[in-house]
């Protein structure tokens, strides 16, 4: 299974963007990018994913590097509610969701 | 509809109980995951089911038996488990097979939370 590196922890403001980042350095060229968020007490929620392009969603926008090897999440506008661990898979042929560490997000208000 | 449902929310069993979790979807997914999660941990992937069928488990203890009666629902019975199996146990489906096409979104439960004293 590919591996993904995130930082543990990060901090942001209510209201202003957030830039969550993700390194693959070992990605293979039919992994697709997901990402999922966990709320405390609730069960992971879908984000975003992509394979190589950049994508947008309602919830947030994902870019990926030109050579794959890292992505960024990227929240417009965090709120409280966006408070949450953020994990970066890589969804290989396999259809396996691996979970890494993740990475906590906390807002301030 | 986009709701995975776990029953129940909460579950006390002794080590020598018999007890099962269940999991219904009704989005006509064809995919289904178990996953366990410790405390502060991430989830770790068990067993996925593809058309009702085993397709993948990930060296899980056989106290731990999957069952999917059909394509809506998936039980995980428990029997002869130990205080470190107690945990958040989540469940989950996708369209389509879980081995393919990886870009398939994956919905989750609210999970059950399972405490083997």
């Amino acid at each position: 299974d590919a591996k993904t590196t995130q930082p543990n922890s990060m901090e942001s403001n209510e209201e202003e963007p957030v830039h969550l980042p993700c390194n693959h350095s070992t990605i293979s060229g039919t992994d697709y990018i997901h990402w999922y968020r966990q709320l405390p007490s609730q069960g992971p929620e879908y984000v975003i994913h992509g394979l190589t392009s950049n994508v947008n969603n309602r919830m947030a926008s994902l870019a990926i590097a030109e050579d794959r090897k890292s992505s960024t999440l990227i929240l417009h506008r965090a709120t409280l509610r966006d408070a949450a661990v953020y994990y970066c898979i890589l969804r290989d042929w396999t259809g396996k969701l691996i979970f890494g560490q993740g990475t906590t997000l906390q807002v301030k208000p | 509809d986009t709701e995975v449902t776990q029953t129940p929310k909460h579950l006390v069993m002794g080590m020598t109980n018999k007890k099962s979790l269940k999991c219904e979807q009704h989005m006509g997914h064809r995919a289904m995951y178990w996953y366990k999660q410790k405390a502060k941990k991430p989830p770790e992937l068990m067993f996925v089911y593809s058309y009702e069928k085993l397709s993948i488990n990930e060296s899980v203890p056989s106290r731990f038996s999957p069952e999917c009666p059909n394509s809506s629902l998936l039980n995980l019975h428990l029997h002869a488990l130990q205080p470190e199996d107690s945990a958040l146990y989540l469940c989950a489906s996708s369209q389509g097979p879980g081995r393919a096409p990886s870009g398939n979104t994956i919905y989750f439960g609210e999970g059950s939370w399972l405490t083997v004293v």
